[in-house]
């Protein structure tokens, strides 16, 4: 196990549903990332916090909100999804952002699968 | 634009043999990792390699940077089952923090 943990593992949920996944890490990191990964797409990064600020936003539909807490807790709050976001859902941490001069490795939880009906 | 391109997406081998996939990126980058992804769970980091000439290994892998040719490799020697799942490469991209970019991955099945 990795040391980041998701849930739920699996999600189905209506277009006018709003739900929400949550990730939790247990490894002192103080970056952590939600990534989309789709059938026959590069795995996206999708948001990034460090130090529990959002430094990245990669152009992500506001149906999309992400919330973290604090440096061990990040949300991702779901509403009027469309189908087309059905993928699987990666959360991942960090000791700090990689575009520092460390080496820090990013560790990836199991993801939620997210299907969009 | 970053690109990142790994080949082949695909690939059958057989036990006892080896063979290497590649990961061609389209501009200067710091660092490169290699994770690997079992069918159904989260991706498992194996390498990251910071500078040219780089070489790291890790039993039946070895992975190596050529910052140069924009190149990366990740060789499997003696291949056995257990070595089957998907590969993938990423490449820290410019701007903001933790901006990986990720190949489409490749695919391993080795076969007895």
């Amino acid at each position: 196990e990795t040391g980041v943990t998701q849930t739920p593992r699996h999600l189905v949920m209506g277009m006018t549903n709003k739900k929400s996944l949550k990730c939790e890490q247990h490894l002192g990191h103080n970056a952590m990332y939600w990534y989309k990964q789709s059938a026959k797409k590069p795995l996206e990064l999708m948001f990034v916090y460090n130090f529990k600020e959002q430094t990245e936003n990669n152009s992500v539909p506001s149906r999309f909100s992400p919330e973290c807490p604090n440096s061990s807790h990040l949300f991702l709050h779901l509403h009027t999804l469309q189908p087309e976001d059905s993928a699987l859902y990666l959360c991942a941490s960090s000791r700090t952002g990689t575009g520092t001069s460390s080496t820090d490795t990013q560790y990836f939880g199991p993801g939620t699968r997210l299907t969009v009906l | 634009e970053l690109k990142v391109e790994q080949n082949p997406l695909f690939l059958s081998m057989q036990e006892g043999k080896n063979y290497t996939i590649y990961c061609n990126y389209s501009t200067t980058s710091d660092r490169l990792y290699w994770y690997r992804q079992d069918p159904g769970k989260s991706l498992e980091s194996l390498f990251v390699l910071l500078s040219n000439g780089a070489v790291k290994q890790e039993g039946r892998l070895m992975a190596s940077l050529d910052t140069k040719a924009r190149l990366s490799t990740l060789h499997i020697t003696a291949a056995v089952h257990d070595l089957s799942a998907t590969y993938f490469c990423a490449v820290l991209g410019g701007g903001s923090q933790g901006n990986l970019i990720f190949g489409k991955g490749t695919k391993l099945s080795v076969k007895p």
